[in-house]
C-alpha cells in the first residue's frame, strides 16, 4: 500500500517568510499527525487532526504555525513568518483512528531557515 | 509532564556485539510502549510495541523490548548487530488517556563496524 506522501522534501528559506508543507495520508486514515523533529532530537507533536477536527493542538506555536485538513484527507502546515529556530523536519504521520494504534510516518519535510 | 529518556546518544558496535539501548520515562499511568527506527535518508519505521500481554516483545530484524513495569523502562535489545542496523533508534511512549499522542525519547544513534 502507498504510504504517506510529504511535499516538498526540501525547503531553504529566509527568515520572515512563509513557507507550506503537504501531506497526503495512506488511504483511509482517519488520524493524522504534524511532528517537528529538530536536529538531535525526537519528534515533537504539533497537531493531531481526526478527520478534519482538531483533537490536539497543544503544543502548536499558534502565533506562527498553523494547520488544516479541510476535507479530512491531506492536510497542510503553514509557516508565517518563520524564524531560523524552525529549522527542522516536518513529519507528517497517520493512523486507522485514535487511540492505541500504529502510526505511520512519511519521510519528512527539512526545513532550513537562513 | 510525561517524558522520555534515552541514556545513549551515540552507541559504536562491532558487528556481532550485543545491543542494549536504554529507554525509561516518566509517567504513573497505563502506557503503550514503541520503538521506532531511522535508517538514514529513510522516514521512521516501526520495530516493535508493546501494549499489555507478554511484557518481552518481539519485532523486526530480531529486535526485541521489555517492559519492566517496576522500573518504568524499555529497553531494546539484540543479541549480535549487523553493519545494516546502523540507524537512530527512538523510544516512544503513548499514555492511554491521550489519544494517540507519541512522546519522543531523543533518540539513539547507533554505528555498527564491519
Amino acid at each position: 500500500e502507498a504510504g504517506v506522501a510529504q511535499s516538498p522534501r526540501y525547503k531553504i528559506i529566509e527568515k520572515r517568510q512563509s513557507v507550506a508543507f503537504w501531506c497526503n495520508p495512506i488511504s483511509g486514515h482517519a488520524t493524522l499527525y504534524w511532528y517537528q523533529q529538530i536536529l538531535g532530537q525526537g519528534p515533537k507533536l504539533l497537531i493531531q487532526f481526526q478527520n478534519n477536527g482538531v483533537v490536539d493542538d497543544s503544543q502548536l506555536p499558534k502565533d506562527r504555525f498553523s494547520a488544516e485538513r479541510l476535507k479530512g484527507v491531506d492536510s497542510t502546515l503553514k509557516i508565517q513568518p518563520a524564524k531560523l529556530e524552525d529549522s527542522a523536519v516536518y513529519l507528517c504521520a497517520s493512523s486507522f483512528g485514535t487511540g492505541v494504534r500504529t502510526i505511520y510516518f512519511g519521510e519528512g519535510s527539512w526545513l532550513t531557515v537562513v | 509532564a510525561q517524558s522520555v529518556s534515552q541514556h545513549n546518544h551515540h552507541v559504536i558496535l562491532s558487528e556481532a556485539a550485543s545491543l542494549e539501548l536504554g529507554c525509561n520515562y516518566s509517567y504513573g499511568g497505563t502506557v503503550n510502549l514503541f520503538w521506532y527506527v531511522q535508517y538514514p535518508g529513510q522516514h521512521l519505521q516501526l520495530l516493535l510495541k508493546y501494549f499489555s500481554g507478554d511484557p518481552l516483545v518481539k519485532g523486526i530484524k530480531g529486535f526485541e523490548a521489555e517492559f519492566i513495569k517496576s522500573k518504568f523502562s524499555f529497553n531494546l535489545r539484540k543479541p549480535s548487530v549487523q553493519w545494516s542496523d546502523t540507524a537512530e533508534y527512538f523510544c516512544a511512549v503513548n499514555a492511554n488517556n491521550q489519544g494517540g499522542k507519541l512522546i519522543f525519547g531523543q533518540g539513539t544513534e547507533l554505528s555498527v563496524k564491519p
